[in-house]
């Protein structure tokens, strides 16, 4: 069946440091892929959105490209804020079926600090 | 435009007892999903509505979840009994209308957090 598997956290970097959060799936047919970002206390939110191959989405300065070659979505940021701690989360919606329901990976807890 | 709004934000309950949770989707939704997610995992869909009508709802343990969504708008998610491994945070989404893939974004509301001793 489709699943996503996200690097294992928590990931912990200093302000400015350069991020990447691996992000690897599985799914029959042609599924968009979304990156969503949780904050303490929050529910979640969508952060960026790919709809087919290589498309890059991009938001708040975060960038991810649809890759099917590797059947990736790595999610990158060149400089990162104490603000952008939080928990971040790898989906996708199953193309091939009509019921547009997300499916998650675990979770990365990212973790900034000063 | 007002998001996805759920109540009551925090429930405390003993193992048995009954509860239940509302959800009130982005106006002109005709999709709406409720998500279960434990601590430390991704959410996981529990049901499925479109309009109100059930599209999914492989994941929902029948024999103590149900949920409605009787005019198509609000939806109630209701566990009784509930067990301790039902403590989670529940979210309710929504989205204008799964069937439009590529257009599709889901919008979740800040979440019901449950907890059973």
């Amino acid at each position: 069946g489709n699943s996503v598997t996200q690097m294992e956290g928590p990931v912990t970097l200093s302000e400015e440091a350069f991020l990447t959060i691996n992000c690897t799936y599985t799914a029959t047919g042609y599924p968009s892929l979304f990156w969503y970002v949780q904050y303490p206390g929050e529910g979640l939110q969508l952060l960026l959105k790919a709809t087919k191959a290589d498309d890059k989405g991009s938001n708040k300065g975060f960038e991810a490209t649809y890759r099917k070659e590797t059947t990736s979505f790595h999610l990158e940021k060149g400089s990162v804020q104490v603000s952008d701690s939080a928990v971040y989360f790898c989906a996708l919606s199953d193309g091939s079926s009509n019921t547009g329901k997300l499916i998650f990976g675990q979770g990365t807890t990212l973790q900034v600090k000063p | 435009e007002a998001g996805v709004a759920q109540s009551p934000r925090y429930k405390i309950i003993e193992k048995r007892q009954s509860v239940a949770f509302w959800c009130n989707p982005i106006s002109g939704h005709a999709t709406l999903y409720w998500y279960q997610q434990i601590l430390g995992q991704g959410p996981k869909l529990l049901i499925q509505f479109q309009n109100n009508g059930v599209v999914d709802d492989s994941q929902l343990p029948k024999d103590r979840f149900s949920a409605e969504r009787l005019k198509g708008v609000d939806s109630t998610l209701k566990i009784q009994p509930a067990k301790l491994e039902d403590s989670a945070v529940y979210l309710c989404a929504s989205s204008a209308d799964s069937r439009l893939l590529s257009g599709n974004t889901i919008y979740f509301g800040e979440g019901s957090w449950l907890t059973v001793v």
